[in-house]
């Protein structure tokens, strides 16, 4: 069965540093990644997604990912956050053998401290 | 520029009661869902609907029914409401690797 795992539940960082998100996944198939975020009381949003092609892929609001096959993992990655980059980020997978469903992860609470 | 609309936003019902969500989406996509958000959970597919005229169930579906009304409809009912379904609720559109999700349904049950 497919799963995402998300390593840290939380992770607070002062602002203008660097932060890495972690997200493993398992699959027998091949998969199409992606990463969401919830800023609070609202609905998810795309912040970017792997299809195929280059393995960094960049997305909204400075974020970048990192597909690696051989770790199976799609981590996110921030070189300098800002307050209002404080949210809840999901990881999620899809493949060819889902029916565009996704597999989300748990999620991890990005606090960005002053 | 809607996108995907639910109501309500927020509900509490008596263990027991009865309601239905409503989702529109004007985005002329052809598959909708319905997910519940738990804490330390992620989101769980409840139900969803691949094309219009047909549904299937998810990952959790025991105690809800869904109808795809028409192609920009899609909504999820709880017959007999029971405390585990205290959840926020989103439904989500998508075509082809895109969802577009709604703001969510806040649903307490007691």
């Amino acid at each position: 069965a497919q799963s995402v795992t998300q390593l840290d539940s939380q992770v607070p960082v002062f602002e203008e540093a660097p932060v890495e998100l972690r997200c493993n996944y398992s699959s027998s198939v091949s998969v199409y990644l992606f990463w969401y975020v919830q800023y609070p009381n609202q609905g998810l949003q795309l912040l970017l997604k792997y299809l195929s092609g280059s393995t960094l892929v960049k997305g909204i609001n400075g974020f970048e990912a990192e597909f690696n096959k051989s770790q199976t993992s799609f981590h996110l990655r921030k070189p300098s956050v800002h307050i209002s980059d404080t949210a809840e980020y999901f990881c999620a997978v899809t493949g060819f053998n889902y029916g565009q469903n996704f597999v989300f992860g748990p999620g991890t609470r990005l606090s960005v401290l002053p | 520029n809607a996108g995907v609309t639910q109501t309500p936003k927020f509900q509490v019902l008596k263990t027991g009661q009865s309601m239905t969500l409503q989702c529109a989406q004007d985005m002329n996509h052809n598959s909708m869902y319905w997910y519940r958000q738990d804490p330390g959970m992620g989101l769980r597919l409840i139900y969803y609907s691949a094309s219009e005229g047909t549904t299937d169930k998810g990952e959790v579906p025991n105690g809800y029914n869904v109808s795809r009304l028409n192609k920009r409809e899609f909504s999820l009912r709880l017959e007999s409401a029971a405390p585990s379904q205290t959840s926020v609720y989103f439904c989500a559109s998508s075509v082809v690797y895109g969802y577009t999700f709604g703001s969510g349904t806040r649903l307490t049950v007691v």
